[in-house]
């Protein structure tokens, strides 16, 4: 069974700290997606990364940094962390089949992040 | 411009009843590929169908169907005798493969499905 999993369902964090989001697949995908998803505004792109060390920003990568090592994860960093950063992200990662093919992109199961 | 556009925010019906959630896109690309979502309370997407953009073929599996027309730019999906398990919000996203494979995704359709 395909399996996306991040390292924390809640977390609370204070203004100002630097802030880890873990997220590590099992598929040997080689995309892994960053979104955020807040009300009424569906999930946005923060950060993109197609393979090992190499990454892509989105559509709202301001306040936000990412990390990707190794294949299997990707982590997502708030260097200096604020109340406006406060919902839900989201780790997902893909692969396609073949160049050209667009495949499903599998879901983790989200971080609801407070910063306080 | 690359979007998707779920225009119904939040729908809610009574058991058994049929629904439908719209979703239009907008692509430059020939070729492309169209997903619907489901996102249950617990939070995960769950993927329920992947359509590419040169299969114009409606789908139906058990209770849910799926109509895609380019003519219109639309890709609904319809519940029949909905049930209180599918309520859940329900989101709609396009990928273009050329370049590369990011997902854009609407604003998703609150589904509450009322006993």
């Amino acid at each position: 069974d395909v399996k996306v999993t991040q390292s924390s369902r809640y977390l609370v964090k204070r203004t100002g700290e630097k802030v880890f989001l873990e997220c590590v697949q099992d598929m040997d995908h080689e995309n892994m997606f960053w979104y955020r998803q807040d009300p009424g505004l569906g999930l946005r792109l923060i950060y993109f990364s197609y393979d090992v060390k190499m990454k892509e920003k989105g559509d709202i990568p301001e306040g936000y940094s990412v990390s990707r090592e190794k294949k299997e994860r990707f982590s997502l960093i708030l260097e200096s962390a604020s109340t406006n950063q406060t919902s839900m992200y989201l780790c997902a990662s893909s692969s396609p089949k073949r160049a050209g093919e667009g495949t499903e992109a599998f879901f983790g199961q989200g971080t609801r992040l407070t910063v306080v | 411009a690359q979007k998707v556009t779920q225009a119904q925010t939040e729908i809610s019906v009574v058991e058994k009843e049929d629904v439908t959630l719209d979703c239009v896109y907008e692509t430059r690309d020939t070729t492309y590929y169209l997903f619907w979502y489901k996102q249950p309370p617990s939070g995960e997407l769950v993927f329920l169908i992947r359509r590419n953009s040169f299969d114009e073929q409606n789908e139906i599996s058990g209770r849910y169907s799926w109509n895609f027309q380019k003519s219109t730019s639309s890709f609904n999906f319809t519940i029949t005798a909905s049930q209180v398990v599918d309520s859940a919000v329900y989101f709609c996203a396009l990928i273009f493969t050329s370049g590369t494979y990011k997902y854009i995704f609407g604003t998703g359709t609150r589904l509450k499905v009322l006993a």
